[in-house]
C-alpha cells in the first residue's frame, strides 16, 4: 500500500461527459501528479500541483484540468469525453517540489471506460 | 515520438535464472533513471535507479546498468522469482520536472 488513494476505481461513462477523479496523496506530501496510460502506451504524464499551486505541465488536453485543495488532494476533470479518453489515470505523489531524484509514489489509479 | 523505448513488450523467464529487461533512450541530456515495477490493479511501485554519473547499481537481486555512450539501461534480477512476474517501466528524468515513461515489457517468470 503506497498511501495513496485514488476514487473511484472504475468509472463508465458516456462521449460528451464530464468526470472528476479524486486523489488523496501520502501524509505529508505536498506534490500530486496526474498520469494516462492508455493501451499500449506508457504512462503519460500529465500535470503537477504543489502546495495547491500548478508546478509543471505535460501532455494534457485543454479538455482536462485538475486542482489541489487546501487539505491537499487533488481532483482531474475530464471533460467532453472522447473514446481516446478511455484509459488507466493514475496519481502519484512526493514530499519534494521537485521531481528529479525524488521518488512518487502511486495509487491503484482509476480505470475510465468512455463508451 | 518516444524518447524512452523499451523495445520487447513481453519476456518469459525461468525462476532462478536471470532476466534482463533493456531500455533505450534518445537524449543525452537525461541524468537520471529509474524503474518501477507494476502488478495487474495496482500502480507503479519504484523499485531501483541510476544517476548518470554511475554505471551500475545494485539493490539485492536487481541491478541496473547504465551505457550513456549508447544510450542504453538494462535491469537484471538474479535469480528471478515467481513474484517477480509483473510489468516493468523504465523511466527516464531530464532533470526537469518531467519523468517520462518507456511502455513497459511484462515479465512472466515460469516455474
Amino acid at each position: 500500500d503506497s498511501g495513496v488513494t485514488q476514487t473511484p476505481k472504475h468509472l463508465i461513462t458516456a462521449t460528451g461527459q464530464r468526470v472528476t477523479l479524486r486523489c488523496s496523496p501520502r501524509s505529508g506530501d505536498l506534490s500530486v501528479y496526474w498520469y494516462q496510460q492508455s493501451l499500449d502506451q506508457g504512462l503519460q504524464f500529465l500535470i503537477q500541483y504543489y502546495n495547491g499551486e500548478e508546478r509543471a505541465k505535460g501532455n494534457i488536453l485543454e479538455r482536462f484540468s485538475a486542482q489541489q485543495f487546501p487539505d491537499l488532494h487533488s481532483e482531474l476533470n475530464l471533460s467532453s469525453l472522447e473514446l481516446g479518453d478511455s484509459a488507466l489515470y493514475f496519481c502519484a505523489s512526493s514530499d519534494s517540489r521537485d521531481l528529479a531524484y525524488n521518488e512518487q509514489f502511486f495509487g491503484p489509479g482509476t480505470r475510465l471506460t468512455v463508451l | 515520438d518516444q524518447q524512452v523505448k523499451q523495445n520487447s513488450p513481453s519476456l518469459s523467464v525461468q525462476e532462478g535464472r536471470i532476466s534482463i529487461l533493456n531500455c533505450d533512450y534518445t537524449n543525452s541530456m537525461f541524468d537520471y533513471f529509474l524503474w518501477y515495477k507494476k502488478y495487474p490493479a495496482e500502480g507503479p511501485t519504484f523499485l531501483i535507479s541510476i544517476s548518470s554519473i554511475k554505471d551500475k547499481n545494485e539493490d539485492g537481486r536487481f541491478t541496473v546498468f547504465l551505457n550513456k555512450s549508447a544510450k542504453h539501461l538494462s535491469l537484471h534480477i538474479v535469480p528471478s522469482q515467481p513474484g517477480d512476474s509483473a510489468v516493468y517501466f523504465c523511466a527516464a528524468n531530464p532533470g526537469d520536472d518531467k519523468i517520462i515513461f518507456g511502455k513497459g515489457t511484462r515479465l512472466h517468470i515460469l516455474p
